[in-house]
């Protein structure tokens, strides 16, 4: 069956530093793959697409990488701040962004 | 633009009750989307429209639950009877493909669901 993994324990990190976090997926083969943010009490909200046949996508100080051949995608968060501090979640299609099977999310927590 | 505009933001129900959820999409986005969040499953598809129309109902869980969108601007989601398990976050998002250049769903704040 297809799977989406994330990371399921929370990731604490300094302030300044960079956060990376994992998406891992089986038995897909998706045309590409979103990540989003969601704050306590709010909806997830897009942050980046990458598409199969890109290998990176920077977005100021955010970054996203896809293998395709390792099945999955990371997700770094240079010079983070506290204010990044929320639930990120990947999540994948097979192309035309009508299905979206979402991955369970990691927590970042980023402290002073 | 408001957004993408959810009814109630909370309900609390006793068990066998119906409850029916409330959505307004982004005026011009063509799409649909109801997903239900908890702890141990966490974002669950369950139904799509593209243009009205139902195209993918494959998530909902029961035929408790039925889904409507009645014209571009409105959709509901009833869930009846309710039953304990019932209970989540229920999101509403819609999207449109000349919305952005990466076809992104744009959610609403969600409808916290406790069913008794």
């Amino acid at each position: 069956s297809q799977k989406i993994e994330q990371n399921s324990e929370a990731l604490n990190i300094q302030e300044g530093k960079t956060a990376t976090l994992t998406c891992n997926y089986t038995n897909y083969s998706p045309a590409y793959l979103q990540w989003y943010r969601q704050d306590p009490g709010r909806g997830p909200v897009f942050l980046l697409l990458i598409r199969e046949n890109e290998k990176e996508k920077r977005k100021e100080r955010l970054k996203v990488t896809f293998d395709t051949t390792l099945k999955q995608s990371l997700f770094h968060i240079t010079a983070s701040q506290p204010a990044d501090s929320a639930t990120y979640l990947c999540a994948l299609d097979k192309g035309g962004g009508n299905k979206l099977t979402f991955g369970t999310g990691t927590q970042l927590k980023v402290e002073l | 633009d408001a957004g993408v505009i959810q009814s109630p933001r909370h309900e609390v129900t006793e068990m066998g009750q119906e409850v029916t959820l409330r959505c307004k999409p982004i005026s011009g986005h063509n799409s649909l989307f109801w997903y239900r969040q908890t702890m141990m499953r966490g974002l669950e598809l369950l139904i799509y429209f593209n243009n009205n129309v139902p195209i993918d109902d494959s998530g909902m869980p029961e035929d408790r639950f039925s889904a409507k969108m009645p014209n571009a601007s409105f959709s509901t989601l009833k869930i009846q009877p309710s039953e304990p398990r019932d209970s989540a976050v229920y999101f509403c998002a819609s999207s449109s493909p000349l919305a952005g250049v990466n076809n992104e769903q744009f959610f609403g704040p969600g409808t916290r669901l406790t069913v008794l």
